[in-house]
């Protein structure tokens, strides 16, 4: 079965630009969250998709938004990109709904902001 | 609020050697604590899970970790490191809600 699919591996932004990033979950998975990893840091949670739904929200900024599709994937997207949000953007799926489901994590997208 | 401190930044061991990676958390209720590992440029995979019961959990590739709530820790361990484990290492806690909480990794340096 194939794992979590994030698209593009690698990405090169000037500030002030807009970025998205996609992913596919593993199928069956229902649950898609996103996190920021900052170089030399854990990952950082911005937001959890639920059958659609955003089910939690980290302490990012209103320019990080994001979105489920009926399929279950999702697009995270960045306005007005800032030098600091140059990191790896990983995205993870999991069954969710039990609190048990562990998360799996794709390869992620590299972010720069140049 | 709930986090989670890995207070080892760097790690070396010799090949061949017993490994032990520390982690704490501080959460008001027992969490869901959680073991991954990053290779350089990959994402992060799942090593051991902890919900409840037995508070010595075996993972993937030999690791294992133990729950201590007194000491509110969950370090992990493998009895003989291998140079392939060569990698960074998060612990994780995941709240009744939605969110995970990393800490900041260790990284750890297997030499010959």
């Amino acid at each position: 079965d194939a794992g979590v699919t994030q698209s593009p591996t690698h990405l090169i932004k000037t500030r002030g630009q807009q970025v998205t990033l996609r992913c596919s979950p593993i199928s069956g998975h229902k649950s898609v969250s996103w996190y920021q990893q900052v170089l030399g840091q854990g990952p950082q949670f911005i937001f959890q998709y639920y059958e659609k739904e955003e089910r939690g929200r980290g302490n990012f900024p209103d320019r990080f938004s994001a979105r489920q599709f009926p399929n279950y994937s999702s697009e995270l997207n960045v306005n007005a990109l800032l030098l600091g949000d140059s990191a790896l953007y990983l995205c993870a799926s999991s069954l969710g709904g039990q609190v048990n489901s562990p998360l799996h994590f794709g390869n992620g997208t590299r972010l720069t902001v140049t | 609020a709930q986090s989670v401190t890995q207070p080892d930044i760097h790690i070396t061991v010799s090949e061949g050697a017993s490994l032990e990676l520390r982690c704490n958390y501080s959460y008001g209720a027992t969490p869901y604590l959680f073991w991954y590992v990053q290779s350089p440029g990959q994402g992060l995979q799942l090593l051991l899970k902890y919900f409840s019961g037995d508070t010595l959990v075996q993972g993937i590739k030999g690791f294992e970790a133990e729950f201590k709530r007194s000491q509110s820790s969950f370090n992990l361990r493998k009895p003989s490191v291998h140079w392939s484990d060569a990698a960074e290492y998060f612990c994780a806690a995941r709240n009744t809600g939605n969110q995970f909480y990393f800490g900041t990794g260790t990284s750890l340096t297997v030499i010959p």
